[in-house]
């Protein structure tokens, strides 16, 4: 069974703070997306990762993927409350095109 | 445009009824997915469809009924379904060698939020 370990579960932190947000799992992916879900909501796409050693900055986050392409991370500068919510990286194993989620992270930013 | 759209938003069901959700998406996609998500929990894939052909099922119950009519539309019969089927139903396309957006990356609709009664 192929899995996506996000860590940590739960984070509730002040605005101005930075914060990482893991994604891992023993397999190798032909590419990483990473989402915000607001509740109710459909999940979001906020970058496509390919390349293993790949950096991708959006504004104040920046994304990593693996060298190997088997985890990523997701990094928040001075977050801010516009960026609560749920996180959720999935990846694309090669040869398939069904996605593996991760079990999510929850953000709270608290002003 | 990257846009994946969803009808209805909300749905109320009792479970003799029959209902159907709806998706559709213009971006000349090949892949098309329907997930079922349970609040605070990733979503759950459902089935897939590849060239407009059923490629995956995860032994989902056959009260949900999928079917895709044309590449760009993919819908979910529902019948009989349980007070545990209550949830939010995503759908999401991918381009799988076809179509605009960025290539090897899923596309998500607002979802449809349902409550079976």
């Amino acid at each position: 069974t192929q899995l996506l370990e996000q860590s940590p579960q739960f984070l509730s932190i002040q605005e101005g703070e930075n914060l990482t947000v893991y994604c891992n799992s023993s397999s190798v992916f032909s590419s990483l997306q990473w989402y915000r879900q607001e509740p109710g909501e459909g999940p979001v796409l906020l970058v496509t990762v390919v390349t293993g050693g790949e950096v991708k900055k959006l504004k104040r986050l920046t994304f990593q993927f693996g060298d190997a392409r088997k985890d990523s991370s997701l990094h928040i500068t001075a977050a801010q409350p516009g960026d609560t919510g749920l996180y959720l990286c999935a990846g694309r194993p090669s040869g398939t095109y069904k996605y593996i989620f991760g079990t999510g992270t929850r953000l709270k930013v608290l002003a | 445009d990257t846009e994946v759209t969803q009808t209805p938003k909300h749905l109320v069901m009792g479970m003799t009824n029959k209902k159907s959700l709806k998706c559709e998406q213009h971006m000349g996609h090949r892949a098309m997915y329907w997930y079922k998500q349970k609040a605070k929990k990733p979503p759950e894939l459902m089935f897939v469809y590849s060239y407009e052909k059923l490629s995956i099922n995860e032994s989902v119950p056959s009260r949900f009924s999928p079917e895709c009519p044309n590449s760009s539309l993919l819908n979910l019969h529902l019948h009989a379904l349980q007070p545990e089927d209550s949830a939010l139903y995503l759908c999401a396309s991918s381009s799988q060698g076809g179509g605009t957006g960025k290539g090897d990356t899923q596309y998500f609709g607002p979802g449809t939020r349902l409550t079976v009664l």
